[in-house]
């Protein structure tokens, strides 16, 4: 069973980016996507963006058009996640998640990473 | 963007209660509708997907139902590792949107 495991606990100056990786365990993400959700302390969740790596193609919410880029190294089977000009705002716990269906972007997600915590202050 | 409103935002029940959380879109969605169960510190779980489609290893005494604009989630029994916070997603159209979150406390 793929697992989902993502770098380490940032901490980030106002202004600066901040990058974040997914690495699939246990096997590859062949041709299922993978999406970014975010959850801001005590918040809910937010979707940002997603990748499927075995075809390049990517989505990006509108709210984060230009502040964030997902890539993928299928070398590596790991997707990452760079986020631009941080504010305060932006402190949250960054999941990445795997989708249910193959082949598709922005359905159910059936695996989830730890999660890394990003503090921008 | 696709609003999701889900109600109550919080719900007080007792183990082997039956209880109902309520999701909304502000547009149809027909059965694009997905719910997670989030505990503390811990990612979400997958627990029913295409509104009434329980997730593999998910226990029975979980479901769904609706369509269009409204949904429900069940939970028929409830027990002591239920009480956590549900999420309603819908995955109608990008952007992908959560509801607010559902508390369930034990009473």
């Amino acid at each position: 069973q793929v697992q989902l495991v993502q770098s380490g606990a940032e901490v980030k100056k106002p202004g600066s980016s901040v990058k974040v990786s997914c690495k699939a365990s246990g096997g590859t993400f062949s041709n299922y996507g993978i999406s970014w959700v975010r959850q801001a302390p005590g918040q809910g969740l937010q979707w940002m963006g997603g990748i499927i790596p075995i075809f390049g193609a990517r989505k990006y919410a509108q709210k984060f058009q230009g502040r964030v880029t997902i890539a993928t190294d299928e070398s590596t089977s790991t997707v990452y996640m760079e986020l631009s000009s941080l504010r305060s705002e932006d402190t949250a716990i960054y999941y990445c998640a795997r989708e249910l269906y193959s082949g598709v972007l922005g359905n159910a997600f059936d695996i989830w990473g730890q999660g890394t915590m990003v503090t921008v202050s | 963007d696709i609003q999701m409103t889900q109600s109550p935002s919080s719900l007080s029940a007792s183990v082997g209660d039956r209880v109902t959380i309520t999701c909304r879109a502000s547009q149809s969605i027909s059965t694009y509708l997905n719910w997670y169960q989030q505990k503390p510190g811990k990612a979400p779980k997958l627990l029913i997907y295409a509104a009434s489609n329980l997730q593999s290893g998910v226990p029975s005494r979980f479901s769904g139902s609706g369509s269009g604009t409204d949904f429900t989630l069940t939970i028929t029994g409830l027990q002591p590792e239920d009480f956590a916070t549900y999420y309603c997603q819908q995955s109608s159209s990008i952007p992908i949107t959560f509801g607010q979150g559902t508390r369930l406390e034990i009473k």
